[in-house]
């Protein structure tokens, strides 16, 4: 069965901290990962995105990996702000024939204490 | 650009109720989508249009319907309302297949409860 599992579920840092949050897939055939940012009451908006052959994608102070032998993918957050608190939703496209889906994970929510 | 918009942002609806939930975009893309967001969960995918005049079911179809007679318009309709489809929906357009290359760009949602 195609799925995606982030964790941890949810993750408390303080300000100016590091963290780094993990999404690990069972899909096949792997097309693509997307990582998104949530912020409460609003809709998910893209950080990076990540094909088979890539490992490392940044994005400002967001730097996203992929294994793809592992089947592990990971969010690593430089020096949070305030503005960071929000989920992040990792998504995995999945190629069926001529079609495709998109298997979304539960998110993790990150929040960051001043 | 406005990009998604998407009305309105709450409603109460009493089982059996039908409604329309309006989406709108900007930017001319092909491409639109609707989802159903609930706690602990990843999005599921309702219905998505390729194009105007072009619509598919996704992973959760059943009461909800929709049509695309315009590029700029997605609307959901809920046929027979029911308390399983309290939920956050969430429209979202991008210009090629969703979930490819190119961005998908989501609406700010409706928060919809039913009684």
């Amino acid at each position: 069965k195609n799925q995606v599992e982030q964790s941890p579920q949810s993750l408390i840092i303080l300000e100016g901290k590091n963290c780094t949050l993990q999404c690990n897939y069972t899909v096949s055939p792997f097309s693509n990962l997307r990582w998104y940012k949530q912020d409460t009451g609003r809709g998910p908006v893209s950080l990076t995105i990540m094909t088979f052959s890539e490992n490392t994608k940044s994005n400002g102070r967001y730097t996203a990996t992929l294994d793809a032998d592992t089947k592990q993918s990971s969010l690593h957050i430089t020096a949070s702000q305030l503005s960071d608190s929000a989920s992040y939703i990792c998504v995995v496209r999945v190629q069926m024939d001529s079609n495709y889906q998109l298997i979304w994970g539960a998110g993790t929510k990150l929040i960051i204490k001043p | 650009n406005a990009g998604v918009t998407q009305t309105p942002k709450f409603q109460v609806l009493k089982t059996g109720q039908s409604m329309t939930l309006q989406c709108a975009q900007d930017m001319n893309h092909e491409y639109m989508s609707w989802y159903r967001q609930d706690p602990g969960m990843g999005l599921r995918l309702i219905h998505y249009s390729v194009g105007a005049g072009i619509t598919d079911q996704g992973e959760v179809p059943n009461g909800y319907n929709v049509s695309r007679s315009t590029t700029e318009d997605f609307p959901l309709r809920l046929l027979s309302a029911a308390p399983s489809q309290t939920s956050v929906y969430f429209c979202a357009s991008s210009r090629g297949l969703a979930g490819g290359r190119e961005t998908q760009y989501f609406g700010p949602g409706t928060r919809l409860l039913v009684l």
